[in-house]
């Protein structure tokens, strides 16, 4: 069962343009969701997260918005640059009951963003 | 602070053979964790520690597999009777309690091939 999923594995934008990736995910219980880039040959690095408690989180070009009734979280990059691209993961935490989060993340498939000059 | 460090980057084994992995994470952080990721798929957890106490371990971790994390530092992840199944990169990332929603610091990984 894919608790976390971007159904999109590639997307491809010009330089300068915005770029939107998608995450839907299904389990209610999640109360923090990160997104994570990852280049070849490289672990995946933090960029941004949102607390279920939110709607929308901004650091510099990125933004992050929540909708929980859809279950949809969606990551915005303005202006995009050729150095944005790189494989976008979605990530999902939940609260294990009756205790703290333990920062165990589900994560999505990833998908492929390429911005062209 | 060098950031996650994990060894050997790449490892290439042939089936029946035992292998280790070592993780050394950032220095002041006490949780780390274990992920494995396979081709076009985003990384899966194995197993979590906090200090030198495992914590969770996922059902993917068979009994083939077993991390240690002596004394609360490094960590190792070993896996017996290696099959072709197991190829994947081993990722390893490191946190402080409480500050997890900031990001993990992952490490660059180990490329497991076995033969």
């Amino acid at each position: 069962d894919q608790q976390v999923k971007q159904n999109s594995p590639s997307l491809s934008v010009q330089e300068g343009r915005i770029s939107i990736l998608n995450c839907d995910y299904t389990n209610s219980m999640f109360d923090y969701f990160l997104w994570y880039k990852k280049y070849p040959a490289e672990g995946p690095t933090f960029l941004i997260s949102i607390s279920s408690i939110k709607d929308k989180n901004e650091d510099g070009r990125f933004t992050v918005f929540l909708n929980k009734s859809a279950k949809h979280l969606s990551l915005h990059i303005v202006p995009s640059q050729p150095g944005d691209s790189a494989v976008y993961f979605c990530a999902a935490s939940a609260r294990s009951s009756g205790s703290s989060n333990t920062g165990k993340l589900i994560f999505g498939q990833g998908t492929t963003l390429q911005v062209k000059p | 602070d060098t950031g996650v460090s994990q060894d050997p980057r790449h490892k290439i084994t042939k089936r029946g053979q035992n292998v280790t992995f070592r993780c050394d994470p950032i220095s002041e952080h006490n949780r780390l964790y274990w992920y494995r990721q396979t081709l076009g798929q985003g990384p899966e957890f194995l197993t979590y520690f906090q200090n030198e106490a495992q914590l969770e371990k996922s059902r993917l971790l068979s009994d083939r597999f077993s991390a240690e994390r002596p004394k609360g530092s490094f960590s190792t992840l070993e896996i017996q009777r290696t099959e072709q199944g197991d190829s994947a990169m081993y990722l390893c990332a490191s946190s402080s309690t409480g500050v997890w929603n900031y990001g993990y610091t992952f490490g660059s990984g180990t490329r497991l091939t076995v033969v």
